[in-house]
């Protein structure tokens, strides 16, 4: 059972440069999410989805794009990395069910440099 | 809109000593309320969570919090603490209904480091 994976779990990119960072769940879960960690200043949403060809935009959504063609599936893309992009990204899913019990499942997380 | 402030940036204890980690939300509907830990270089792990019932949860690794709806806060707290503790605690809100839970909002996290 492998949860939420990252890939790649650490990549440096030029400036300009484009990228995918992929995310796979394998719970069937139907909302999945996409984070970037900063110091000091914790999680931020980027993208998020509630189902496949559903997304929606979280706090800090510029410069990124996401899709959701699979249920399984939430790549994020970078069109042209920015030095501000340097981060730690984080996916999550979570099943759409009854409450109390639901639980939002992280991945290990993909370090991004951008020089 | 929903907030979270994490009081504390950096709480440094001494082993087998409680501890306190604070945590304040702003949100004018019902929330619901998460703990997550984070070792260095590793990904979150659930604490503990407040979706409804007795406002004490009592967590994983010993940790419980208290969800205070008049003063708006879910305070982290354990009464001995290890070295093993040390580590990254985000508090995070969301105010989706608890059957999505897709959407969170989090602290910017407390340093908890603690001392032999």
């Amino acid at each position: 059972n492998a949860g939420v994976t990252q890939t790649p779990k650490f990549q440096v990119l030029k400036t300009g440069q484009s990228m995918t960072l992929q995310c796979a769940q394998d719970m069937n879960h139907e909302y999945m999410s996409w984070y970037r960690q900063d110091p000091g200043m914790g999680l931020r949403l980027i993208h998020y989805s509630v189902g496949a060809g559903i997304t929606d935009q979280g706090e800090v959504p510029n410069g990124y794009n996401v899709s959701r063609s699979t249920t399984e599936d939430f790549p994020l893309r970078l069109l042209s990395a920015a030095p501000s992009q340097t981060s730690v990204y984080f996916c999550a899913s979570s099943h759409r069910g009854q409450e109390p019990g639901n639980t939002i499942y992280f991945g290990e997380g993909s370090w991004l440099t951008v020089v | 809109a929903q907030s979270v402030t994490q009081l504390d940036s950096q709480v440094p204890v001494f082993e087998e000593a409680p501890v306190e980690l604070r945590c304040n939300y702003s949100s004018s509907v019902s929330v619901y309320l998460f703990w997550y830990v984070q070792y260095p270089n590793q990904g979150l792990q659930l604490l503990l969570k407040y979706l409804s019932g007795s406002t004490l949860v009592k967590g994983i690794n010993g940790f419980e919090a208290e969800f205070n709806k008049s003063q708006t806060s879910f305070h982290l707290r354990k009464p001995s603490v290890h070295i093993s503790d040390t580590a990254e605690y985000f508090c995070a809100v969301t105010n989706d209904r608890g059957s999505t839970l897709g959407r969170l909002y989090f602290g910017r996290g407390t340093q908890l480091t603690v001392w032999p």
